[in-house]
């Protein structure tokens, strides 16, 4: 089955213990995208990658990483978690530009 | 200003109601636009893309209309099932042509 999968898809952490969320999709796609969700301000690109070894910042790319070593595999990390990195996390994939995005199931992280 | 707008709702609406959402979207730059469908607390799924020319999906069409910057979304005859959160999106036409911003959504609830 053709999907994107996370893990973890829950997770209570505290501050400054560094965590890494997994994010695999199965479609052979070029781009991969990290968002994070927040009431009131909706989806916000994190980080994005074009290709292995390619990736560029979003619209809120602080005290966030990734790494994009092989093209199924796009992981965030995040170094030092604090409290307002507590939300949803989606990661999504697709082939091309202007091809549907796919996205997988989420994982919400709580920082304390 | 957001670059892609949304009235959050809620709208409320009866079975078989005709019901229109707008989108503004700031950056004249955006090349496609997309409706996603987000269930409560799961994934945003692609709706439809947008076309200039309009397109029409049984009970969805969606519109493009670019001189004033937004784009609709028209549902005839709501059902039940169609409840829940539409989110519309504009890829930028940047240098990877890959950031897809959303608005926040837009929450529909059908009632019987």
């Amino acid at each position: 089955e053709a999907q994107v999968t996370q893990n973890p898809r829950y997770l209570i952490t505290v501050t400054g213990k560094k965590l890494t969320v997994t994010c695999s999709q199965n479609m052979n796609h070029e781009y991969m995208s990290w968002y994070r969700q927040d009431p009131g301000l909706g989806l916000r690109q994190i980080y994005y990658s074009m290709n292995v070894e390619v990736t560029d910042k979003g619209d809120v790319p602080e005290g966030y990483k990734v790494s994009r070593k092989e093209k199924r595999n796009f992981p965030l990390i995040l170094e030092s978690p604090s409290p307002n990195q507590t939300s949803l996390y989606f990661c999504a994939s697709k082939l091309a530009p202007y091809n549907e995005q796919f996205f997988g199931p989420g994982t919400r992280l709580t920082v304390l | 200003r957001k670059e892609v707008e949304q009235d959050p709702g809620p709208f409320n609406v009866p079975e078989g109601a005709t019901v229109a959402f707008n989108c503004t979207y700031s950056n004249s730059a955006s090349q496609s636009f997309f409706w996603y469908r987000q269930d409560c607390r799961k994934e945003p799924k692609l709706l439809m893309s947008v076309y200039s020319s309009g397109n029409e999906d049984g009970r969805f069409t969606a519109q493009l209309n670019r001189a004033s910057q937004y784009i609709s979304l028209l549902i005839r005859d709501s059902k039940l099932s169609d409840s829940a959160t539409y989110l519309c999106a504009g890829l930028k036409n940047n240098n990877a042509g890959n950031m897809l911003t959303f608005g926040g959504g837009t929450r529909l609830m059908v009632k019987p």
